[in-house]
Formats: structure tokens, C-alpha cells, sequence
């Protein structure tokens, strides 16, 4: 079975803090994406990675930067938290291929609160 | 750009009724269309898929259409059971530079069944 592993379930971090949430997958998936989960605005996409070292921005990329120095790993990163970054954050990866039907697979989500 | 509008919820059934939850999307060309379910606690998965018009998707007595002519692809079960409890998430996949694909959700619908 395909598994998307995010490092923490639940984060407590202050107004000011840098924060990185960690995400690993063990399928060999060229694509991995940051989605930020609010209620009432669905997912949203923050920022993915197409390749080792590639990103793009979603969406929603204000505030937040990324990592991919391995292909199994992609990090988000909370530049300097605030209270509007509270959240859920779930991480996905997928195949690449030109055929869109690809299946995306997700981690069981951080919920991070920022007080 | 693209888009997907799904019914608000809460969607609150009584055991073995019937479900329809309402998806319709905006999309240039030809996106693939699914239905993600999110049990409490957890991550998404996915429930179906359709990659062209009029195929049906179908998984675990859950069915939806691929409808070009309406652009909708509205998630039916017949009978529902209280584990059908969850948020459910229609989403199309939008292609970037042909080696990847991203995930375009809509706002989640939450169904509650009771016993």
C-alpha cells in the first residue's frame, strides 16, 4: 500500500515561530503537494513539486515556502506563524505521467494551531 | 480558471436512505473528475474516479457520471449505513506542462447518517 506519512498529527507553535511540517512517501512519486484544509473553503492548494528540487506555487503560497531535497520527502515551511495559519495541513503525492486520471494519496493531515 | 461547486452540507439521512450529493465543475478541456471521501480523523481517499464523458465511476455501492453536457458528476449510493459518516470532496485534475497534474477540490460536503 502506497503511504503518505506526515511527522505530526497535532502542533501547538507560538505567534512568531518558524515551523516546518515534514511529509515522506515510500511509493517513489514524482509529485508531492501542500494543501491547507478549512472548513467551508474545502482544500486549498499551498505549493507542489513536480521533481527533486522543483516547486510551484498554488494557490495560496503567502506566507508559506517548501523544501524537496529528496524525492521521498517534502517539507512546508511557516516562514513566521500567525494565528491565521491555524489549520489543518494535509500532504498528498501522486504519479506524473501526461494522463490525468493519476491518483492522488494523502497523509492523515497535522492540525496545527497558532497561538 | 477551473473550479468545482458542491452542494453545502450538512447532508443528515436516516440508514438505507437514498444519497445524491451535487457536483458541477468549470474546466477548459478535458479534466478527470473524482469523489474523495474523508473519514473523521483521517486523511483523503479515493472513492471513484471518471476520466471522460459519460464514463461511470462506481466503488463500494457508490456510483457518479461523467456528465459533459451538464459538467457534473453527482455522487449517488442507494442505501446508506451509518460508516458512510464523512466529508465527501469532488475534485477534477487540471493538467501543468503535461508531466503533472493538480487537484482542484470543492468545498466538502458532510454527510451524517443515523442509526
Amino acid at each position: 500500500d502506497v503511504k503518505v506519512t506526515q511527522s505530526s498529527r497535532y502542533l501547538v507553535k507560538r505567534t512568531g515561530e518558524k515551523v516546518f511540517l515534514e511529509c515522506v512517501q515510500d511509493m517513489d512519486h514524482e509529485n508531492m503537494f501542500w494543501y491547507r484544509q478549512d472548513p467551508g473553503l474545502g482544500l486549498r492548494l499551498i505549493y507542489f513539486s513536480y521533481d527533486v528540487k522543483m516547486k510551484e506555487k498554488g494557490d495560496i503560497p503567502e506566507g508559506y515556502s517548501v523544501s524537496r531535497e529528496k524525492k521521498e520527502r517534502f517539507s512546508l515551511i511557516l516562514e513566521s506563524a500567525s494565528t491565521n495559519q491555524t489549520s489543518m495541513y494535509l500532504c498528498a503525492s501522486s504519479l506524473a505521467g501526461r494522463v490525468l486520471n493519476t491518483e492522488a494519496f494523502f497523509g492523515q493531515g497535522t492540525r496545527l494551531t497558532v497561538v | 480558471g477551473n473550479s468545482v461547486t458542491q452542494m453545502e452540507g450538512p447532508v443528515t439521512l436516516s440508514e438505507e436512505a437514498f444519497l445524491t450529493i451535487n457536483c458541477t465543475y468549470t474546466a477548459t478541456g478535458y479534466p478527470s473528475l473524482f469523489w474523495y471521501v474523508q473519514y473523521p480523523g483521517e486523511g483523503l481517499q479515493l472513492l471513484l474516479k471518471a476520466t471522460k464523458a459519460d464514463d461511470k465511476g462506481s466503488n463500494k455501492g457508490f456510483e457518479a457520471t461523467y456528465r459533459k453536457e451538464t459538467t457534473s458528476f453527482h455522487l449517488e449510493k442507494g442505501s446508506v449505513q451509518v460508516s458512510d459518516s464523512a466529508v465527501y470532496f469532488c475534485a477534477l485534475s487540471e493538467g501543468y506542462g503535461g508531466a503533472t497534474n493538480k487537484l482542484i477540490f470543492g468545498t466538502g460536503t458532510l454527510l451524517a447518517v443515523q442509526p
